[in-house]
């Protein structure tokens, strides 16, 4: 097994630019998690998917940010537009109920 | 709301010694989940052992164990025969088994704050 994919590892954009995250998780998969990790605020839960369905986005910051899950086995993250304190590296995560979620390797987001 | 809390921002080990790290969490629930993860510098996050509340048995890994307390809310972990590859951070994890209508967990993944692990040689 692949593991969990994320694309772009590395992303740099201007401040108002549109930014897509992607994930593809692990097949067989049910859940799909979001976080956002940075120095000051540590891993934070953005939004999480059960069966293609968000459960939980409690966590998205604002109106910016949006996420989707149209099928099993992609989903994106999107923000727009990008501010300089969105910075930070995005994981996405998936898992089979409660046998621990797989971490993807991150993207690492820059908005100058 | 459950909350995880990692009182040790950083700890520190002499090579081939032991360590524990540790969790605790505050729950209503009676059975859930809990997990301890690995960050080394590399930023990807490990999954380093599992437990499940409902089993009193400890869950062990080769050098990995934990030591659950479910009465307390306490989850630690014990790191023995400490090896440099092992500094990292390790972030304490858990999520509510309880199912919802879509047939999968019901809570969300929520860690604790972390800690720094450093291994001396």
């Amino acid at each position: 097994d692949a593991g969990v994919i994320q694309s772009p590892r590395h992303e740099v954009t201007e401040m108002g630019q549109e930014v897509t995250l992607r994930c593809k998780p692990i097949s067989g998969h049910n859940s799909l998690f979001w976080y956002r990790q940075t120095m000051m605020r540590g891993l934070e839960l953005l939004i999480y998917f059960n069966n293609n369905v968000p459960i939980d986005d409690s966590g998205m910051p604002e109106d910016r940010f949006s996420a989707k899950m149209p099928n099993a086995s992609f989903s994106t993250l999107k923000i727009q537009p990008s501010e300089p304190r969105d910075s930070a590296v995005y994981f996405c995560a998936s898992s089979f109920r409660g046998r621990g979620a797989f971490f993807g390797q991150g993207t690492r987001l820059t908005v100058v | 709301a459950q909350t995880v809390t990692q009182s040790q921002p950083e700890m520190s080990v002499q090579e081939a010694e032991t360590v524990t790290l540790s969790c605790t969490y505050d729950t209503s629930e009676s059975d859930y989940y809990l997990f301890w993860y690995k960050q080394p510098p590399s930023r990807q996050m490990i999954l380093v052992i599992r437990q499940e509340a409902y089993k009193q048995q400890n869950a062990t890994e080769n050098r990995f164990s934990v030591n659950f307390q479910k009465a307390a809310k306490s989850f630690s972990l014990k790191i023995s025969d400490s090896q440099l590859g092992d500094a990292a951070m390790y972030f304490c994890a858990y999520r509510s088994v309880a199912l919802n209508s879509y047939g999968g967990s019901q809570g969300n993944l929520i860690f604790g704050k972390g800690t720094k692990l450093s291994v001396k040689p």
